[in-house]
């Protein structure tokens, strides 16, 4: 089955740098990426999608990049912001279900 | 905003009763999902349905019971509650493969 590894576990960040996590996967079938944000005491939300047919996509201060040779894919923000503090978690897709990454507890010092 | 339910938020109960978590959908996705979350952060699937009758266990083995007799809602069963099953519980929906999955906010369950 798939697999997926993503780094770092936590992260700290001034506020106003980047913040930049990276998963790797197994499958090379695999072909959506999705990056989820989980709030405390929320459920994760989707903050945004890549699919294996494209190598970067961005939404405002949000992009992601996909290598589907090396298969990796990272989330950088940029212009970070105290509302960016939360857990984030990469996925790819398996056969007929999301693999989660581990998980990065991204930390915004003001 | 996600249309995806899950009831309890919060439940705290004692050794060896009978619980049920439900989760329930209004956009009609076929695919649902049930998560186990580790107070580490990782996400196992213990739970998945494809549709109206079909449940299949998930990467992590759970003593849990799932149905899904409408495509709604989905249902998820402890016949005997035991201190190891305290966790989160995330629910989670979605139409097709490579497409958004919703999320409940999740139920948080303390045996003790």
């Amino acid at each position: 089955g798939e697999n997926v590894e993503q780094h770092p576990s936590t992260l700290s960040v001034q506020e106003g740098d980047s913040a930049v996590i990276k998963c790797t996967y197994s499958d090379s079938a695999s072909n959506y990426f999705p990056w989820y944000k989980q709030e405390l005491g929320k459920g994760p939300q989707l903050i945004i999608d890549i699919r294996s047919n494209v190598g970067e996509k961005k939404d405002q201060r949000i992009a992601v990049t996909l290598n589907k040779t090396a298969k990796h894919f990272s989330l950088h923000i940029t212009e970070t912001q105290p509302e960016d503090s939360a857990v984030y978690f990469c996925a790819a897709r398996g056969l007929e279900k999301l693999t989660f990454g581990t998980g990065t507890r991204l930390t915004i010092i003001p | 905003e996600a249309d995806i339910y899950q009831t309890p938020r919060y439940l705290v109960i004692g050794t060896g009763k009978k619980i049920t978590l439900e989760c329930s959908q209004t956009m009609g996705h076929d695919k649902m999902y049930w998560y186990q979350q580790d107070p580490g952060m990782e996400l196992h699937l213990i739970h998945y349905s494809y549709g109206v009758n079909s449940t299949e266990k998930g990467d992590l083995s759970s003593e849990s019971t799932v149905s899904r007799i409408r495509t709604e809602h989905f249902p998820l069963t402890l016949e005997s509650a035991r201190p190891s099953h305290t966790s989160q519980y995330l629910c989670a929906s979605r139409w097709r493969q490579n497409t958004e999955a919703f999320f409940g906010q999740g139920t948080r369950l303390t045996v003790v």
